[in-house]
């Protein structure tokens, strides 16, 4: 079975911050790797998506690594802003095309404090 | 904004009604995804279609169906509601070929 696993399930930080997520699957076939931020009662917005390829990926103040070995993604977010605060969702498709079906985290609730 | 709309932004129904819920897509777009959110869960896949055909299901029974019109636009059609079908219903839109994909705002559905 297809499963997405995240760590923490929490996190406060102080504003100014560094922080890392992380994000460990078992989908098969591997196709990307993407990871999503949800603000409450909102659409995720993607922030980043990786290919099998690809080993790190930049976005603005978000920077996601992926290591296709042992199946493991880490999202760091640098310097923290209160905008920050936010659901951050790890989301891993299978297949080899764009309509592989997505597998979900059930994502980690970052608060971040002034 | 991704430019993906969802109608309405919230509903309530009663158990064992019917319910359509639409999406509209960003323009371009010819495929489009839909998933169930459940409260401080990550959303549920549950079915994909590509050019006016399904192409994909996640495990929900049949009573969860949907249509993509030729302009690209989608519904969510849901029958005999349970509780457990009260959740966020998020829609997402994509171009086929690139991974992107692009989600709507979602649809509050409660059902009592």
């Amino acid at each position: 079975k297809n499963q997405v696993e995240q760590s923490p399930q929490s996190l406060i930080i102080l504003e100014g911050k560094n922080c890392t997520l992380q994000c460990n699957y078992t989908v098969s076939p591997f196709s990307n790797l993407r990871w999503y931020k949800q603000d409450t009662g909102r659409g995720p917005v993607s922030l980043t998506i990786m290919t099998f390829s690809e080993n790190t990926k930049s976005n603005g103040r978000y920077t996601a690594t992926l290591d296709a070995d042992t199946k493991q993604s880490s999202l760091h977010i640098t310097a923290s802003q209160l905008s920050d605060s936010a659901s951050y969702i790890c989301v891993v498709s299978a297949g080899g095309t764009s309509y592989g079906k997505l597998t979900f985290g059930q994502g980690t609730i970052l608060t971040v404090h002034p | 904004e991704t430019g993906v709309t969802q109608s309405p932004t919230h509903l309530i129904k009663t158990r064992g009604q019917q319910v359509t819920l639409r999406c509209s897509s960003q323009s371009g777009h010819n495929t489009v995804s839909w998933y169930q959110q459940a409260l401080g869960q990550g959303p549920q896949f549950i079915f994909q279609y590509y050019r006016e055909e399904e192409n994909g299901r996640g495990n929900f029974p049949p009573r969860f169906s949907g249509l993509q019109f030729p302009n690209y636009s989608s519904e969510l059609n849901v029958n005999a509601l349970e509780l457990d079908d009260s959740a966020l219903y998020l829609c997402a839109s994509g171009r086929g070929g690139s991974y992107e994909q692009y989600f709507g705002p979602g649809t509050r559905l409660t059902v009592t």
